[in-house]
C-alpha cells in the first residue's frame, strides 16, 4: 500500500515570490508520483509527473517537482508564482507497473496574495 | 476531444434519499475510476471499472453505495438511502492501459 504526507494544508505567498508545496510517500514497491491541481469550481487537472529517467519533471504553468528516493519525496516548485496559481494542489501516487488506483495527500491550498 | 463529464455538478438532497450520479468517460478508455473528497480530508479510491467489470472495489464504504457502468461506457453511483457523511464531492476518472488519469470536475453532494 501507499500513502502521501502534504504537510502544508494552507501555503500563502506573495505573488511574484518563488514557493515549494512538500509531498512525502511511503512505498513497499515502486511508484509513479503525480501533480494535481484544483482551480476554482473546476476539475482535477494533471499539473507533471514521474514515471521515469530525469528526476527533475517539469510541467505546465512554469512548476517543476523534484523526485528524491532516498528522501521519498517529491516537491513541487515555481520560482515566481501569480495570482492565478491560486488553487489546491494534491501530491498523488500509483504503484509502477499496475492499473491506475492514485492515492492522494490532502492537499495544499496555495493562496497568491498580491 | 471532450473529456471526463460528470452529472449533476451539484446535488443537495435529504437524508434518506436517493441520490445518482453520472460520469461520462474519454471516449475509448477502458479504465474508468470513482473517488470522493470528504471535506477537509484526501481524496479517497471507490472502485475501479475495466469495461463493464468491477475491477476493485475495495474503496467503497458500505452497500448502500451502488456502482454501475452498463455497456462499458458511462457509469453511474447510485447512493440510497444517503446519510450525513455521504457528503462530499464525488470525482470520476478515466485512463486507457497504464497511462495517467483524467479527471472530471467533480459532483459535489450536500446531504441534509
Amino acid at each position: 500500500a501507499q500513502s502521501v504526507t502534504q504537510l502544508d494544508s494552507q501555503v500563502p505567498v506573495f505573488e511574484e515570490a518563488p514557493v515549494e508545496l512538500r509531498c512525502n510517500y511511503s512505498s513497499s514497491v515502486s511508484v509513479y508520483l503525480f501533480w494535481y491541481v484544483q482551480y476554482p469550481n473546476q476539475g482535477l487537472q494533471l499539473l507533471l509527473k514521474y514515471l521515469s529517467g530525469s528526476t527533475l519533471v517539469k510541467g505546465i504553468n512554469g512548476f517543476e517537482a523534484e523526485f528524491n528516493k532516498s528522501q521519498t519525496s517529491f516537491h513541487l516548485r515555481k520560482p515566481s508564482v501569480h495570482i492565478s496559481d491560486t488553487a489546491e494542489y494534491f501530491c498523488a501516487v500509483i504503484a509502477s507497473g499496475g492499473y491506475q488506483k492514485v492515492t492522494f495527500g490532502t492537499g495544499t491550498k496555495l493562496q497568491v496574495i498580491p | 476531444e471532450a473529456g471526463v463529464t460528470q452529472f449533476p455538478s451539484h446535488s443537495v438532497i435529504e437524508k434518506g434519499q436517493t441520490v445518482t450520479l453520472r460520469c461520462d468517460p474519454i471516449s475509448g478508455h477502458d479504465n474508468l475510476y470513482w473517488y470522493r473528497r470528504v471535506m477537509g480530508k484526501e481524496i479517497k479510491f471507490l472502485l475501479h471499472f475495466v469495461k463493464e467489470s468491477k475491477q476493485d472495489e475495495s474503496g467503497m464504504p458500505n452497500n448502500r453505495f451502488l456502482a454501475e457502468r452498463t455497456g462499458g461506457t458511462y457509469s453511474t453511483l447510485k447512493v440510497q438511502p444517503a446519510e450525513l457523511e455521504d457528503s462530499g464531492v464525488y470525482f470520476c476518472a478515466s485512463s486507457q492501459q497504464y497511462t495517467e488519469a483524467f479527471f472530471g470536475q467533480g459532483t459535489r453532494l450536500t446531504v441534509v
